[in-house]
């Protein structure tokens, strides 16, 4: 099992530019997560998926669209790159069972820099 | 909201004791969580406690709960220099599934 595994690694984008980070899990689970961490700010939630065909905003959504293409994938979108979005985004994953004890997998990350 | 607090940085000698402290807001949570990042990589899960317990011991480490005052915290016994890395703690968001919100995360750094 490969776990979670998300493209690119690295990305330079300049202000204005689009593009979608991807993100696979090949663990079965129903809800994925994308979260965006900065320094000081630990994680913070953009958008989660708690079921295939369903979207739901976090903390911080805006500036970013997603798409549950399937049970394995969960995609993030910038349509309109801004500098304040230079971070480094994770992809995760759970099994997604209320009141249980609840493993989030997470991926290696993609690094964004908005110039 | 929930809010989960932590202190940014902390500095040991290889050997010493490690205790990283944590807040948190709801009550309610049934499980708390402790990740760790090592640099250039993703969270992992390192351990977790279940709220009606007061003490988890696994190994090298040791977590304690304390529900009256909402504080958890993290022992490393005999920190090593691999144990340098970014520990977050995490508790669930009220029923809203797995969703989990994360403190801001304390870097441990090891000195030999």
């Amino acid at each position: 099992n490969a776990g979670v595994t998300q493209t690119p690694k690295f990305q330079v984008l300049k202000t204005g530019q689009s593009m979608t980070l991807q993100c696979a899990q090949d663990m079965n689970h129903n809800s994925m997560y994308w979260y965006r961490q900065d320094p000081g700010m630990g994680l913070r939630l953009i958008y989660y998926s708690a079921s295939e065909g369903t979207t739901d905003k976090g903390e911080v959504p805006n500036g970013y669209n997603v798409s549950r293409l399937n049970k394995r994938e969960f995609s993030l979108r910038l349509e309109s790159a801004a500098p304040s979005q230079t971070s480094v985004y994770f992809c995760a994953s759970s099994e997604g069972t209320s009141g249980y004890q609840e493993t989030q997998y997470f991926g290696p990350g993609t690094r964004l820099l908005v110039l | 909201g929930e809010d989960v607090e932590q202190s940014l940085f902390l500095s040991v000698r290889e050997g010493d004791s490690s205790v990283i402290n944590c807040t948190y807001t709801d009550s309610s949570s049934t499980y708390l969580y402790w990740y760790k990042q090592e640099p250039g990589a993703g969270l992992q899960l390192l351990t977790y406690i279940f709220s009606n317990m007061d003490m988890k011991q696994d190994q090298r480490l040791t977590v304690l709960l304390n529900k009256k005052d909402k504080h958890l915290s993290l022992r490393i016994a005999d920190t090593q220099t691999g144990d340098s890395a970014i520990y977050f703690c995490a508790e669930p968001i009220y029923n809203q599934g797995g969703k989990l919100i994360f403190g801001q995360g304390t870097e441990l750094s090891v000195k030999p």
